[in-house]
């Protein structure tokens, strides 16, 4: 079964624009990162944040975690079009050897 | 620095065929993981390796096995394919694996395996 799920499932906005994308999980992490995948290839690495962190910043990117809630939210501000893309949410659970596991997916498309 | 390097990129095989898939690490990365991506179940974690051993392991039938080598390189195999074994194989390496504080995966473009 998925650890995280991402919400919603399929994003459309326009071009400058602000796309919101949350993750929930089930279980204490150890991390949560985000990944972004353009079409049929490999995944990207975009940010993580640590358990013990609330909110991070890279670039246009701005994630934030409630461990209360066990959620994450990823924001992009200003979108371009090359953002189009999967956006995936990882956690790598607490504990030795723990594997990161990866949501279904959220797909962002950016109209120019 | 050179990426992580999957080969072959395309591949097209039958039902009950084996197929074996290669995996180059990023230099001086020890872990190397495979996930198989498909539009139903998403990415599904599929093993680890680190330094030859494997380290976690998926839920996947014993049809899907792997080994490292001692340069770290990964081949995964799937043998007596089946139709719903079509699907991208991702392979990512990182210096010491997820689970260790703040490693993140690098991910290589995928094997694109079609089973007819």
């Amino acid at each position: 079964s998925q650890q995280g799920e991402e919400d919603p499932q399929a994003l459309s906005i326009q071009e400058g624009e602000n796309a919101t994308m949350n993750c929930s999980y089930k279980t204490s992490i150890n991390n949560l990162q985000w990944y972004r995948q353009n079409s049929g290839r490999g995944l990207v690495h975009l940010i993580l944040i640590r358990s013990n962190e609330r909110e991070k910043h890279s670039g246009r990117l701005r994630v934030t975690l409630d461990t209360s809630k066990k959620s994450s939210s990823l924001l992009i501000t200003a979108s371009r079009a090359a953002d189009t893309a999967s956006y995936f949410c990882a956690t790598v659970l607490t504990g030795a050897n723990s594997k990161l596991t990866f949501g279904k997916g959220i797909t962002l498309s950016v109209r120019p | 620095k050179a990426g992580v390097t999957q080969t072959p990129r395309y591949l097209i095989k039958t039902r009950g065929q084996q197929v074996t898939l290669s995996c180059s690490p990023i230099s001086g990365h020890r872990s190397v993981s495979w996930y198989q991506q498909t539009p139903g179940q998403g990415l599904q974690f599929l093993f680890e390796y680190f330094s030859e051993t494997q380290r976690n392991k998926g839920n996947f039938p014993g049809r899907f096995s792997g080994r490292q080598f001692s340069n770290s390189r990964s081949e995964m195999n799937v043998s007596t394919l089946e139709l719903g074994d079509s699907a991208l194989y991702l392979c990512a390496s990182s210096p010491t694996g997820a689970h260790s504080g703040a490693n993140v995966l690098t991910f290589g473009a995928g094997s694109r395996l079609t089973v007819l």
